[in-house]
């Protein structure tokens, strides 16, 4: 039963700290999103890659969020200065496209705490 | 301001009740899709639907796509407590950022 995994699944933080996110995709497919998820905003897209190549980050403050994928089996989203307004949890997705269709697949989720 | 709407944002039911969620926006998706989202998990794919009046079943959930494929609703018939948790739309636009866009769900609580 292949699933997205991440790591790690709670993390309490002090601002100002870097935080590194990790998420290892399902085997096979080509594309790794990034989502935050949070009471007021519900569920943002951060980031997304297709093939490891970033497609779009349009969705992350740039300045302090950063977004990698150094290979098929990991991506990382880093925060670097951690801010208390960085709260929530964080969602890894990887997905494909069959048939026409896409299919996308959410991992457990990162709960993020800054204090 | 959310560009996918869903009502009502909470919904708490006996057991056998039948309900009905919605999900609007005004802008046209070329897909949408429906995901349930269980506490510290996150959210799995129910339904895409593609075609405009399009109607989709899943056992006790039949999906709609409206006409203009500007909305959608979630029917359940005879609400079980496994029903509970937080139902999400999400709309696929294929001009822009060509990414899922999520509505601000509706948490069901199914009561036994």
């Amino acid at each position: 039963d292949a699933r997205v995994t991440q790591t790690p699944r709670h993390k309490v933080t002090e601002m100002g700290q870097e935080v590194t996110m990790r998420c290892q995709p399902i085997l096979g497919h080509n594309t790794v999103f990034w989502y935050r998820q949070t009471m007021m905003q519900g569920l943002e897209l951060l980031a997304y890659f297709r093939n490891r190549a970033p497609l779009d980050d349009s969705g992350m403050p740039k300045d302090r969020f950063s977004a990698e994928m150094p290979d098929a089996t990991l991506a990382t989203l880093k925060i670097q200065p951690s801010e208390p307004r960085d709260s929530a949890v964080y969602f890894c997705a990887s997905g494909l496209v069959l048939s026409g269709q896409a299919f996308k697949y959410f991992g457990p989720g990162t709960r993020l705490t800054v204090t | 301001t959310q560009l996918l709407e869903q009502s009502p944002q909470f919904l708490s039911i006996q057991e056998g009740e039948n309900l009905t969620v919605y999900c609007n926006s005004s802008s046209v998706f070329s897909s949408l899709q429906w995901y349930r989202q269980e506490p510290g998990e996150g959210p799995v794919l129910l339904v895409t639907v593609v075609t405009g009046g399009e109607v989709k079943k899943l056992k006790r959930l039949t999906f709609q796509f409206g006409d203009a494929r500007k909305d959608s609703s979630l029917h359940i018939t005879a609400a079980q407590p496994g029903d509970t948790g937080l139902y999400l739309c999400a709309g696929f636009m294929d001009t822009g950022r060509r990414a899922l866009t999520f509505g601000s769900g509706t948490r069901l609580q199914v009561q036994p």
